[in-house]
């Protein structure tokens, strides 16, 4: 009953490296999620995902890439990581479209960019 | 272009007290939730609302939709230190499947 998983928890990292955030949910929901949240900013959607292989940007997608190949895995990576990337990264997941199904969230990815 | 404004950004209040927190826009919404946030952690849903008008009731906490769906608000009765956490409304609207948050209330109630 392990449910919405995020890794690694805690990464450190230095500009130009790319990196990559894994989610993986139990429960086979269609939609899954990533956001940031930063001081200031709150939760700012940067992809989303409605199916295996159907993907879709958010607010803040630049410097982020995708893929979902699979419909319990939604890695997120950064191509080539930046300071202005340094966040908490949240994946989460919801059952079908309807925006009044609940978002279940993973514990969250602590980012640093040096 | 923030959709959701939340206000207060942050209220510490003491144990016993009563609060209210809104989240406002200039968009209508087809729904809205409320979720809450403790260190460390994941957002949790409280509640969504769907209907203009619509209250709902969670223990000590009011939740309200305005009629117009453009606006909520969260009212705590008698806060408890357990309240301690950070607030988000969180709205979806009909032509599309995202949610888009607010930047959030940070809350801490004083024993």
């Amino acid at each position: 009953d392990a449910g919405i998983t995020q890794s690694p928890r805690y990464k450190i990292t230095e500009t130009g490296r790319q990196v990559t955030l894994m989610c993986h949910q139990t429960w086979s929901h269609s939609y899954m999620f990533w956001y940031r949240q930063d001081l200031g900013h709150g939760l700012r959607l940067i992809y989303y995902s409605a199916a295996a292989d159907i993907t879709d940007k958010g607010e803040v997608s630049d410097g982020y890439v995708v893929s979902r190949s699979k419909t319990e895995n939604f890695p997120l990576t950064l191509e080539s990581a930046t300071r202005s990337q340094t966040s908490v990264y949240f994946c989460a997941s919801r059952v079908g479209p309807s925006s009044t199904g609940e978002l279940f969230f993973g514990e969250g990815s602590r980012l640093t960019v040096l | 272009t923030q959709l959701l404004e939340q206000s207060p950004q942050f209220l510490s209040i003491q144990e016993g007290e009563n609060l209210t927190v809104y989240c406002n826009s200039s968009s209508v919404f087809s729904s809205l939730q409320w979720y809450r946030q403790e260190p460390g952690e994941g957002p949790v849903l409280l509640v969504t609302v769907v209907t203009g008008g619509e209250v709902k009731k969670l223990k000590r906490l009011t939740f309200q939709f305005g009629d117009a769906r453009k606006d909520s608000s969260l009212h705590i009765t008698a806060a408890q230190p357990g309240d301690t956490g950070l607030y988000l409304c969180a709205g979806g609207m009909n032509r599309d499947d995202k949610i888009i948050f607010g930047k959030g209330t940070r809350l801490h109630i004083l024993p």
